[in-house]
């Protein structure tokens, strides 16, 4: 069964630090990888998508990517108090729709 | 209106009631999707439809029945529903099914079952 793995969390970091959110997957055929933000109550939003290996970075995300892994990270520089929230690894699989992880719970503290 | 977009944005039904979600995406996009997101769990995948045909049901109970008439607009019709399906409900659409194309959510149903 494909899986896509993350800590639940929360992870807490002080504001200006920086957040880094970790996922793995199971099927070595996945292709695309999304990270995507959640806040209470509120439906998922992208923010960042990956396909090669290696780093791709917008504003304070940067996403990283290794494939012989099967590791998927997400780091947010300068943590703010609104990027609190729930943040969903999503990870493409040729035959499927995306597969979502659980989603770890992220608390910047001012 | 832009994006994805649904309707209504709250539902209270008692166990006995028939209702319908809407959903519909202004994105020109080929797939559509139905997730089911439990207080604190994780989203759960309900249905897939792609170019219109449904391609994925995920063991949901037939007291939910999707209805894709177009690629634009997507309906979730409930009928006999119990407590714990109270959810908050979610609409996603994507170019294709293809795995490699991101989802744009809509705002979500938030669903209670008295």
């Amino acid at each position: 069964q494909k899986e896509v793995e993350q800590n639940s969390g929360p992870l807490s970091v002080p504001e200006g630090a920086i957040a880094s959110l970790n996922c793995t997957y199971s099927d070595r055929g996945s292709q695309s990888f999304f990270w995507y933000r959640q806040y209470s109550g509120k439906s998922p939003e992208l923010i960042m998508f990956i396909y090669s290996n290696g780093d791709k970075e917008d504003g304070r995300f940067t996403a990283q990517l290794n494939k012989a892994s099967q590791y998927v990270s997400l780091l947010i520089r300068d943590s703010q108090p609104s990027d609190s929230a729930t943040y969903l690894c999503a990870v493409g699989v040729t035959g499927t729709a995306l597969i979502f992880g659980k989603g770890t719970t992220l608390s910047v503290s001012s | 209106e832009t994006g994805v977009t649904q309707t209504p944005r709250h539902l209270v039904m008692g166990m006995t009631n028939k209702k319908s979600l809407k959903c519909e995406q202004h994105l020109g996009h080929n797939a559509m999707y139905w997730y089911k997101q439990s207080a604190k769990k994780p989203l759960e995948l309900m249905f897939v439809y792609n170019f219109k045909e449904q391609t994925e049901n995920n063991s949901v109970p037939s007291r939910f029945s999707p209805e894709c008439p177009n690629s634009s607009h997507l309906f979730l019709h409930l009928h006999t529903l119990q407590p714990e399906d109270s959810a908050l409900y979610l609409c996603a659409s994507s170019q294709e099914r293809a795995s490699s194309y991101e989802q744009y959510f809509g705002p979500g149903t938030r669903l209670t079952v008295t």
